[in-house]
């Protein structure tokens, strides 16, 4: 199947500070990608969707100040914890759905491994 | 909010087949059933989708009601790689829609 990557797979920041997270799509082109959280023993949440070349969208009560996602071509969206603070720990997967084009009229939707911030 | 109900957990012994129930009584005409799973501290991995007809693929096979209420994901043969937390999901908005989580079943496989 199709391959996303998420760089780094594990950051340790202190509290304040901003970190930046890579979201790829290795072998196919992405129109939509996906930003979601996972807390410990929590099911996944969505954060927000992006569109290439366009803003993201938010889901509700996800400050789109604090976390600032860019998705700048079909291959690459980048999501910035912005002033991270320890409840802002967690496990962060981006997902990336393929272009019509390449992919079957069902519009698949890939997972990256993940991305684990711990904030001090 | 999911719109699927599923046990919270399940226990399956190595080699025998594994059957995952979901329920999804609200499902539209045009919503279809996605399946992934997730192993501990990784991303979520596709397994099978289906709108009406009963699905199989190499990892799984997806048994869906007449009525289309409920659906069933069936490992034929569980290992103990099969382990993890499995997701049924109803994609809201066709083909273009977000995929929303609900809390799987954790399926624990023994020898």
């Amino acid at each position: 199947g199709a391959v996303v990557s998420q760089h780094p797979s594990r950051v340790i920041c202190k509290s304040g500070t901003s970190v930046k997270i890579e979201c790829r799509s290795l072998d196919f082109q992405a129109t939509t990608m996906f930003w979601y959280r996972q807390f410990p023993k929590q099911s996944l949440m969505l954060m927000a969707t992006s569109n290439e070349g366009s803003k993201a969208t938010y889901e509700q009560g996800v400050e789109k100040d604090k976390f600032l996602i860019n998705h700048a071509s079909l291959t690459l969206s980048t999501l910035t914890v912005t002033s991270a603070h320890p409840e802002d720990s967690s496990f962060y997967i981006c997902s990336a759905r393929a272009h019509s084009v390449l992919a079957n009229s069902y519009n698949e939707q890939f997972f990256g491994p993940g991305t684990r911030l711990t904030v001090l | 909010d999911a719109k699927t109900t599923q046990p919270t957990s399940m226990d399956c012994a190595e080699g025998r087949a594994a059957n995952l129930p979901c329920n999804h009584s609200t499902i539209s005409g045009n919503e279809y059933v996605y399946w992934y799973r997730q192993i501990h501290s990784q991303g979520p991995q596709y397994i099978i989708h289906g709108l009406k007809n009963n699905e199989t693929n190499e990892m799984a096979s997806l048994i869906i009601t007449e009525d289309r209420k409920s659906s069933t994901l069936i490992l034929p043969h569980a290992t103990l790689r099969d382990t993890a937390v499995y997701y049924c999901i109803v994609r809201v908005g066709g083909s273009q829609g977000n995929l929303i989580f609900g809390k799987g079943t954790k399926l624990s496989v023994k020898p």
